[in-house]
């Protein structure tokens, strides 16, 4: 499967512990992105990255929250002292700089936080 | 502030017929408009994409049409199948490279 795989698939974790999610991305896309999505709503732009350099990090929703990309392959979104509002499906996408095709989605992972 | 609105939760169509979703956006610098499909339990899929510069790009049964002065778009999808039925997002951007905007989504349930 040559697809944006994520890991994990869900994740559980008390309040107030830190969680870290793997995104890898379909192997020649240069362009990674993080996005949220809670219920009934669309997924919510985080971050971005072309190659290591993260592009945009404005949107990151607190500073409990991080993303990297150190070697341009796979990236991960760290979550620092989880809340409840946190909850939610995060979603990695990549894409190829130039190609006309959209983004292209993994299966995301969910964050419960108890 | 929502910039990309989908105001039809739901839509409910008969197989073989037309399914229309509409999409509104108010940021006039998007320039480039996707639509995306998700089943529960799975991410996004991308199903096709329109440019500021065109106002229609089909692709097989999918077809987007843009009406820029109107910042509207629509998919339809003809015939429709009930492999269809599936959340479908609208997304905007300003440039194909960059973070995507989307709506809330549109449910389109194909009954047999």
């Amino acid at each position: 499967d040559t697809g944006v795989s994520q890991n994990p698939r869900h994740k559980i974790t008390k309040r107030g512990q830190n969680v870290t999610f793997r995104c890898d991305p379909i192997s020649e896309h240069n362009r990674l992105y993080w996005y949220r999505q809670t219920l009934g709503q669309g997924p919510e732009f985080l971050t971005y990255f072309q190659n290591e350099a993260q592009l945009e990090k404005s949107r990151l929703l607190s500073d409990r929250f991080s993303a990297e990309r150190p070697k341009g392959s796979f990236s991960t979104l760290e979550i620092q002292r989880t809340e409840q509002g946190d909850s939610a499906m995060y979603l990695c996408a990549s894409r190829l700089e130039g190609s006309p095709a959209g983004q292209y989605f993994g299966p995301g992972t969910r964050l419960t936080v108890t | 502030d929502q910039q990309v609105k989908q105001n039809s939760p739901s839509l409910s169509v008969q197989e073989g017929r037309i399914s229309i979703l509409n999409c509104d956006y108010t940021n006039s610098m998007f320039d480039y408009f996707l639509w995306y499909k998700k089943y529960p339990a799975e991410g996004p899929t991308f199903l096709i994409s329109i440019s500021s510069i065109k106002d229609k790009n089909e692709d097989g049964r999918f077809t987007v049409f843009l009406n820029k002065s109107a910042k509207h778009l629509s998919l339809h999808i003809v015939p429709s199948q009930p492999g269809d039925s599936a959340v479908y997002f609208c997304a905007a951007s300003g440039g194909s490279g960059y973070a995507l905007n989307f709506g809330k989504g549109t449910s389109l349930l194909v009954t047999p």
